[in-house]
């Protein structure tokens, strides 16, 4: 019931590209919503939030659609640059856990 | 601010060993989590503390102990380990559970 599953497990944009990731729970006691990056050899850093009672957040080219009544969230990264190349992960946050989903390598090909 | 800071880097251990991976913050955060990266699986959690005093299980806590005897620091202790252990582990830290988690660089550890 604290699972979150992410998909695809890897994905190949082309520059200029939409990169899409999608992410789903079964506990709606969750009531935070994050997404990290990161790049090889090093830890995850936070790359945008979103809490349940907000449908959209927008930053920059990052935008989490979040989808309350379906229990699933997704990463959309506008015009994806090859610089975006790296390991996204969603995760969910519960009385103080942060579960994380399994993870989506994301190639952006100049 | 260093924010958090985990050592060693690297670290070998034989089937059977002990070890402790050290993790310190210095950002005063109140929650302090320790995560396993695996192929695939994404970063699991082992332990959590909400404060100085209290620890908690996560999704896979079995061969791993915690303590948090001060707020900065939050040590995980292998007590014999095991080559299903060989992992990446990482520390995070946070001021709260729905704000912005602060990880570490990463231990990456692997049992012989």
């Amino acid at each position: 019931q604290q699972q979150v599953k992410q998909s695809p497990q890897s994905l190949i944009v082309q520059k200029g590209g939409i990169s899409i990731i999608n992410c789903a729970y079964e506990n709606t006691a969750f009531d935070y919503f994050p997404w990290y990056q990161q790049f090889p050899g090093k830890g995850p850093a936070l790359l945008i939030a979103i809490r349940p009672d907000v449908s959209e957040k927008k930053e920059g080219r990052f935008t989490i659609s979040f989808n309350k009544s379906a229990k699933q969230f997704s990463l959309h990264i506008m015009d994806s640059q090859p610089g975006d190349s790296a390991t996204y992960f969603c995760a969910a946050s519960i009385w103080g856990k942060l579960i994380f989903g399994q993870g989506t390598e994301l190639s952006v090909k100049p | 601010n260093a924010g958090v800071t985990q050592t060693p880097k690297f670290q070998v251990l034989k089937t059977g060993q002990s070890m402790t991976l050290q993790c310190a913050q210095d950002m005063n955060h109140e929650y302090m989590s320790w995560y396993r990266q695996d192929p695939g699986m994404g970063l699991r959690l082992i332990h959590y503390s909400v404060g100085a005093g209290i620890t908690d299980q996560g999704e896979v806590p079995n061969g791993y102990n915690v303590s948090r005897s001060t707020t900065e620091d939050f040590p995980l202790r292998l007590l014999s380990a095991a080559p299903s252990q060989t992992s990446v582990y990482f520390c995070a830290s946070s001021r709260d559970g729905g704000t912005e988690a602060f990880f570490g660089q990463g231990t990456r550890l692997t049992v012989v």
